[in-house]
């Protein structure tokens, strides 16, 4: 079983959608926790962070589930350049100090 | 202006040769990591250092060597034990060890076999 799992997708929406992206992360030592945004041939970048309250930032909201091991992204009001690859992080706790894990990433497309 | 550097951005290479990627942090940050990315697939962990002087292997650290003599500088080796080195290769460091907080990335290193 993979630490942390994606559905990689893709998502294929139209403009002023809205979408959800869930993982599930496998250490339940995990302590931090992030989403971030690659785009093609380009470097991840952070997206935000995630917090046991949920945060949000604009247009888009991140969710933690601590009991059942779950983190969640949604993005409202989708804009063409929303379009990129969606990574879910985990880590920093028991087996995983030290390090961040990444999922394989969901990939979403927003056409007009 | 603060920011992780990678040269070079595209590296050609001959089978049986090894080479050495580049990464500089002026961020004053503890920690750096080497991600290898291949088409369609995640980042995996190949190295990661909290502190100077010492390093840990990932997750795939198999024909790979680094080290760590400089705060600001975390140079990675690709050797020619490593099987299929042809990838991308990102560089990553984060202000305080132990994985707890974010981390940024350079632009990367793509790596060809020829």
């Amino acid at each position: 079983r993979k630490e942390v799992e994606q559905d990689p997708g893709p998502f294929n929406v139209p403009e002023g959608a809205t979408v959800a992206f869930n993982c599930t992360y496998s250490n339940s030592a995990s302590q931090s926790f992030f989403w971030y945004r690659q785009d093609c041939r380009k470097e991840p970048k952070l997206l935000m962070s995630v917090y046991s309250s949920g945060n949000e930032d604009g247009r888009f909201t991140a969710q933690l589930n601590r009991a059942s091991q779950y983190i969640s992204l949604l993005i409202r009001d989708s804009k063409l350049s929303d379009s990129a690859t969606y990574l879910c992080v985990a880590g920093g706790g028991g087996t995983s100090y030290g390090k961040l894990t990444f999922g394989q990433g969901t990939i979403l497309t927003v056409h007009p | 202006d603060g920011g992780i550097t990678q040269s070079p951005k595209y590296l050609f290479r001959k089978e049986g040769q090894n080479v050495t990627l580049s990464c500089e942090q002026n961020l004053n940050h503890d920690a750096m990591y080497w991600y290898r990315q291949d088409p369609g697939q995640g980042l995996r962990l190949i190295y990661y250092s909290q502190i100077v002087n010492d390093f840990q292997k990932g997750d795939i650290a198999e024909g790979y060597s680094v080290s760590r003599e400089k705060k600001e500088s975390f140079p990675l080796t690709v050797t020619s034990a490593q099987k299929n080195p042809t990838a991308f290769y990102l560089c990553a460091s984060s202000q305080t060890s132990g994985g707890f907080s974010e981390q940024f990335f350079g632009p990367g290193t793509r790596l060809t076999v020829l």
